[in-house]
């Protein structure tokens, strides 16, 4: 079974800031996808950042960043020059990559950023 | 290109009642799912489908039925609705084949009292 870990239930960054959202993960499977969500208090799900398993490169998107070490079975969220934009709640998702593709999502983190 | 829309925004059941949630997507997607977020947790999969006539259980399915006559709709049905069913409900849809991306709908969210 998959299992995805966010052991920071809440975050506060200055503005500019950068910012880490930690996001462990466990699987058996030798194939995977990672994943990123912000979810702002209007309620929608938006897409930040993808993560294969084999990828040999960190994923970036714009000010987004994953630092994935797969070794310790971790796909950090790097955010850099942080926003108020930003405050939102976060979760790291991980895919089962054979069939149904199903999302396993973690508890999220909300992350506040400060004036 | 509506994306996933989902129907109704909001609703207020009694402990008892019935209902379907409306779930369509106009991308052509095989994939596709129904989650629950309960308040202050991550999204679980109730049902899914990869595609028209094809369902399966998720994490959650218990209280719940679910249909795929056509590509494009994918209703979720609560029977006797109960309290532990106040949640907020989340439909999405993805090409499948590895696709990178999940596309959210907008969610409904259900309160049962």
């Amino acid at each position: 079974a998959q299992k995805i870990t966010q052991t920071q239930p809440g975050m506060f960054v200055q503005e500019k800031e950068a910012v880490t959202l930690d996001c462990t993960y466990d699987t058996s499977d030798p194939s995977y996808g990672l994943f990123w969500y912000k979810q702002p208090s209007s309620g929608e799900m938006i897409f930040l950042i993808y993560q294969g398993s084999y990828d040999q490169q960190n994923a970036t998107e714009g000010r987004y960043s994953l630092n994935f070490q797969k070794a310790r079975k971790s796909a950090n969220l790097v955010i850099s020059a942080s926003q108020l934009g930003d405050s939102a709640m976060y979760f790291c998702a991980m895919r089962d990559n054979f069939g149904n593709e199903k999302l396993t999502f973690g508890t999220g983190t909300r992350l506040t950023i400060i004036p | 290109n509506a994306g996933v829309t989902q129907t109704p925004k909001f609703r207020i059941l009694k402990i008892g009642q019935s209902m379907t949630l409306q779930c369509t997507q106009d991308m052509n997607h095989n994939y596709m799912y129904w989650y629950r977020q309960d308040p202050g947790m991550g999204l679980k999969l109730i049902y899914y489908s990869v595609g028209a006539g094809i369902t399966d259980k998720g994490e959650v399915p218990n209280g719940y039925n679910v249909s795929r006559s056509t590509t494009e709709d994918f209703p979720l049905r609560l029977e006797l609705a109960a309290p532990s069913q106040t949640s907020v409900y989340f439909c999405a849809s993805s090409y499948g084949q590895r696709s990178y991306e999940q596309y959210f709908g907008p969610g409904t969210r259900l309160t049962v009292t």
